[in-house]
């Protein structure tokens, strides 16, 4: 079974505050992605890694960086966090040649 | 650009009531298509995808789904609806990044809520 755990359920931040989210996979899979999940917007791509120090954007980056320093971790860094980053945030794994992800349980942040 | 329609927000079923969620999609080559489940506060689980071949699926927890070129669909079905299948459903294409191998794009999202 693939595990993809996250570093925290739920996270209470406050507006400027520099915040890491951390996602870790057992799996030995190539790609790793970011999501947030807004009601009624659905999923949207933040960022997305298919190598070790590699990242591209997804559809939503402004404000968000990345980091994967080793195949199964990939870290979600907001500098400054804002109150329009209230979101879910999940983490997503996958193999390269396969389009199937394995999704994390989530981490809900609150930036006050 | 890729795109998924899910047209429907909310749904509102009864229990043991047959269940039929609608997705729509526009992707120029053949697509590949999934459906996930998100239950409160959880993450998504894969019900079940469509690569090629039979164009209806089964996948877990009793839901099939049919796969329709000509009306560039991919409709989820249950025959008899538990209440236990409450929770947000999420239709999702995957296309091939020439870097990274596949993404998904999902839709918004349909909402089902199960009644006595």
């Amino acid at each position: 079974d693939v595990k993809v755990t996250q570093s925290s359920r739920y996270l209470v931040k406050r507006t400027g505050e520099k915040v890491f989210l951390e996602c870790v996979q057992d799996m030995d899979h190539e790609n790793m992605f970011w999501y947030r999940q807004d009601p009624g917007l659905g999923l949207r791509l933040i960022y997305f890694s298919y190598d070790v120090k590699m990242k591209e954007k997804g559809d939503i980056p402004e404000g968000y960086s990345v980091s994967r320093e080793k195949k199964e971790r990939f870290s979600l860094i907001l500098e400054s966090a804002s109150t329009n980053q209230t979101s879910m945030y999940l983490c997503a794994t996958g193999r390269a040649s396969q389009e199937t992800q394995y999704f994390g349980p989530g981490t809900r942040l609150l930036v006050l | 650009a890729q795109s998924v329609t899910q047209p429907d927000i909310h749904i509102t079923v009864s229990e043991g009531a047959s269940l039929e969620l609608r997705c729509n999609y526009s992707y120029g080559a053949t697509p590949y298509l999934f459906w996930y489940v998100q239950s409160p506060g959880q993450g998504l689980q894969l019900l079940l995808k469509y690569f090629s071949g039979d164009t209806l699926v089964q996948g877990i927890k009793g839901f099939e789904a049919e796969f329709k070129r000509s009306q560039s669909s991919f409709n989820l079905r249950k025959p008899s609806v538990h209440w236990s299948d409450a929770a947000e459903y999420f239709c999702a294409v995957g296309s091939l990044n020439s870097n990274s191998g596949y993404a998904l794009n999902f839709g918004k999202g349909t909402s089902l809520l199960v009644t006595p």
